[in-house]
Formats: structure tokens, C-alpha cells, sequence
């Protein structure tokens, strides 16, 4: 599959633990989007990387934080993990993470905070 | 803050009749508008985007900035349609996609 791909597909955990979600943007993708969406909620810009480095915050909790590495792939760290968590976390790709460049969405990870 | 409204969360039209989705926002200043879709068991996927003003699946979106809306209409639907459709919008000059809760279309044979 040379699109996006995000592992785990599910995860399921406890409150208080701590999970990694992990994102791997199609070849030649320099800039990496991830999003939250909840239950009967729209997708929520969370934080965008581009070639490693943080590019554009949005409404990402502090519990929260993600890094991009040397070779591109994101990882997605959620911390004291609580009920309202749970929620479809989603991957999102582009060429160069401009304002016109296409988004290519991954399959998402379900988590679930138990 | 920007912010982008789908005002229905249920559509179900028959096979051959109009569609129209309605998307409103509230954005100051020029923004750029989205349409994407996510079919059963796939991945969300871009529809189309106002820069284009291109016909995507026989759908188009017109930007209205009086109105601040960008309403997805096609005017004979087809069973495939069916999906759930989220409007978006990314400010000028700032790639940050804020989308609306989605409509989800059901084609009725």
C-alpha cells in the first residue's frame, strides 16, 4: 500500500495509561496532519509536520504531543489518557503541506479509553 | 476562529433526483473551501475544492461569499453516492483544515 498507513487499527486501554499512534505519509510526502474526531464530531486539526519539523498547532491537549522523524514517519503520543479521549485519530499527508496541496487521509486508529 | 457548519446530519434522496449538500462557515477573511467524502469501508478522500471550479462525479460546489456557503449539489444522484460528506475550510494562508460534522447521504434505489 503506498498510501498512508496508521497502526494500530484499534487500541484499547485504560484511563491514566499511555498510547503511541503511528503514522507513515505516502512516498515522497513531506508534511504529516493529525486529526481527532469524536463521537458525532467533526475531524479536529490537532498538529502538522512538515520535513521533521512542527508547522501548525491547533487544538492538541497538552497530555498530547506527536514529533516527526528523519524518515518522515509521525508518531502520535497521548498521555493520562482519559474517557473523553476516546475517539478515530486520523493521518493526513501532503506533498509539501502547502495551503493548496491535497491531503491524503489514512485509515485511522480507533482508541478506546476504558 | 473559523468555523464550519453542515446543518444536516441525515440526507436521503431518491435515485435521479437533485442533491444538494449545504455547507455554511464563518471565516473573516479569503478562505479556501473542500469538499471531501468517505465511502463505506474507505479511506476520507477529497472531493473537490472551489480553486478548481472543476465538476467532480457530475457534483459542484459554488463559493458564495455573500452567503458565506459552499452547498454540494449534483442534479440526477446515483445509488454510489451514498457516503458521508464533510465540508472544510483552510484559511488564507494557514493549512490547517477546520471541517464541519458531515452529512451522510443515502441514495434510495
Amino acid at each position: 500500500d503506498s498510501g498512508v498507513t496508521q497502526t494500530p487499527k484499534h487500541l484499547i486501554t485504560a484511563t491514566g495509561q499511555r498510547v503511541t499512534l503511528r503514522c507513515s505519509p505516502r512516498s515522497g510526502d513531506l508534511s504529516v496532519y493529525w486529526y481527532q474526531q469524536s463521537l458525532d464530531q467533526g475531524l479536529q486539526f490537532l498538529i502538522q509536520y512538515y520535513n521533521g519539523e512542527e508547522r501548525a498547532k491547533g487544538n492538541i491537549l497538552e497530555r498530547f504531543s506527536a514529533q516527526q522523524f528523519p524518515d518522515l514517519h509521525s508518531e502520535l503520543n497521548l498521555s493520562s489518557l482519559e474517557l473523553g479521549d476516546s475517539a478515530l485519530y486520523f493521518c493526513a499527508s501532503s506533498v509539501a503541506g502547502g495551503r493548496f496541496d491535497e491531503q491524503f487521509f489514512g485509515p485511522g486508529t480507533r482508541l478506546t479509553v476504558l | 476562529a473559523q468555523r464550519v457548519t453542515q446543518p444536516e446530519k441525515l440526507l436521503s434522496v431518491f435515485k435521479g433526483a437533485p442533491v444538494e449538500l449545504k455547507c455554511n462557515y464563518s471565516y473573516s477573511g479569503s478562505p479556501e473551501l473542500f469538499w471531501y467524502v468517505q465511502y463505506s469501508r474507505q479511506r476520507l478522500q477529497l472531493l473537490l475544492r472551489h480553486i478548481s471550479r472543476e465538476s467532480i462525479k457530475g457534483f459542484t460546489a459554488d463559493l458564495n461569499k455573500g452567503e458565506t456557503s459552499f452547498h454540494l449539489k449534483k442534479p440526477f444522484a446515483q445509488e454510489e453516492d451514498s457516503a458521508m460528506y464533510y465540508c472544510a475550510l483552510s484559511p488564507f494562508g494557514n493549512e490547517k483544515l477546520t471541517f464541519g460534522t458531515g452529512t451522510r447521504l443515502t441514495i434510495i434505489p
